[in-house]
């Protein structure tokens, strides 16, 4: 692997209470992305980080928030999770310059179960 | 704006049979274009990638051609092996002038491929 790992790998929470999620890399990629992962809806983009500090929205950003305060860790915070938040979320690592055109890394997921 | 669509799975096929699993694209200018395979349990591995048009991508006996003519990318294998059953995703990569420059994925649904003794 690429070097970069999610926790947790599975968590089940209760409607209303806040999640957060870590994505962490040992590559020193600049770009980082959030997807979401359902049936018939494919992977989605939920935020991305060019760089410490600085994150977008993706597609499907509503009640989502990140946070990138070192090159190594994107966080995704569900404020106040809802069963709709529930999903596989994938973290993705990508570098430009010299490697533009060879796509993502993808960690291995987190399975995240609203109750 | 950017976008992928992929034939509608599940495909269920005999091992040593032909594969093809459809990939067309809109775009603007002239995108990267890839295959991701995801294997039961894991995340997405990239499979195969073209750059420009008329390069063929090709990876583990996997192949596809991109084809600006017909805006498509089909990815195609001669003879599955039951290994091969996963799920596969075709995705183009496009520049985001958000300030960033950023480049990113956009995927297609996924087809489910399952192959048989």
């Amino acid at each position: 692997d690429a070097g970069i790992t999610q926790s947790p790998r599975h968590k089940v929470t209760e409607t209303g209470t806040p999640v957060t999620l870590r994505c962490h890399q040992t590559e020193n990629h600049r770009y980082m992305y959030w997807y979401r992962q359902d049936p018939g809806h494919g992977l989605r983009l939920i935020h991305y980080s060019y760089g410490v500090k600085d994150t977008d929205k993706g597609e499907v950003s509503d009640g989502y928030s990140v946070s990138r305060s070192k090159t190594e860790d994107f966080l995704l915070t569900l404020e106040s999770a809802t069963s709709s938040q529930t999903s596989v979320y994938f973290c993705a690592i990508s570098e430009r310059v010299g490697t533009a055109t060879d796509g993502y890394t993808f960690g291995s997921g987190t399975r995240l179960t609203v109750v | 704006g950017n976008s992928v669509t992929q034939m509608e799975g599940p495909v269920t096929l005999s091992e040593e049979a032909f594969l093809t699993i459809n990939c067309t694209y809109t775009a603007t200018g002239y995108p990267s274009l890839f295959w991701y395979v995801q294997y039961p349990g894991e995340g997405l591995q990239l499979l195969l990638k073209a750059t420009k048009a008329d390069d063929k991508g090709s990876n583990k006996g996997f192949e596809a051609t991109y084809r600006k003519e017909t805006t498509s990318f089909h990815l195609e294998k001669g003879s599955v092996q039951v290994s091969d059953s996963a799920v596969y995703f075709c995705a183009l990569l496009h520049v985001v002038y958000s300030g960033a420059g950023s480049y990113q994925l956009t995927f297609g649904k996924g087809t489910k491929l399952s192959v048989i003794p």
